[in-house]
């Protein structure tokens, strides 16, 4: 399975644009990047995903390498629920269910 | 829809004694998933299954037995506690490369 790579931890101003950097330079062709997110004592909830393209949703924006050797989490405006623990994940079509999680990375918003 | 549901939220075992954690969802997705999380720590893959009757190991499988008979259901059962299992335990339910659902918990504590 491609590994990825992220900062452990990041720092963001309330009202401020974050972006959480990922990469994964051994992905395949078909591996979708899927970012998910850990507020405290909860469990993961989805963020967003693409396979090759820039992606935005109500949530966030996702923005894919050329060579798709990484990827950029951006939050628009950061809130203090903001604040969790995000985890890029590559899913290979085939593999759905068997998410791989790395250690992720910590977000602080500060006020 | 109610989503992914886990019960119990909270468990506390004695070593040896043996248990079922429940999970089921209602949203009809072929792909299931069990996820323990460690303290500080991200989540790991216990056990997965494809579709009623599939069901194959994940990172962590020891000490560990599932099967899913239903759809709906999927069942992770604790053989003989160890207090190396004390943990936090996440399911999850997913069709195909798309989101990723996630349930409450379970918090357990082996003794």
């Amino acid at each position: 399975d491609a590994k990825t790579t992220q900062p452990n931890s990041m720092e963001s101003n309330e009202e401020e644009p974050v972006h959480l950097p990922c990469n994964h330079s051994t992905i395949s062709g078909t591996d979708y990047i899927h970012w998910y997110r850990q507020l405290p004592s909860q469990g993961p909830e989805y963020v967003i995903h693409g396979l090759t393209s820039n992606v935005n949703n109500r949530m966030a924006s996702l923005a894919i390498a050329e060579d798709r050797k990484s990827s950029t989490l951006i939050l628009h405006r950061a809130t203090l629920r903001d604040a969790a623990v995000y985890y890029c994940i590559l899913i290979l079509p085939g593999n759905t269910g068997k998410l791989i999680f790395g250690q992720g990375t910590t977000l602080q918003v500060k006020p | 829809n109610a989503g992914v549901t886990q019960t119990p939220k909270f468990q506390v075992l004695k070593t040896g004694q043996s248990m079922t954690l429940q999970c089921a969802q209602d949203m009809n997705h072929e792909y299931m998933s069990w996820y323990r999380q460690d303290p500080g720590m991200g989540l790991r893959l216990i056990h997965y299954s494809v579709g009623a009757g599939i069901t194959d190991q994940g990172e962590v499988p020891n000490g560990y037995n599932v099967s899913r008979s239903t759809t709906e259901d999927f069942p992770l059962r604790l053989l003989s506690a160890a207090p190396s299992q004390t943990s936090v335990y996440f399911c999850a339910s997913s069709r195909g490369v798309d989101t990723q659902y996630f349930g409450p918990g379970t918090r357990l504590t082996v003794l």
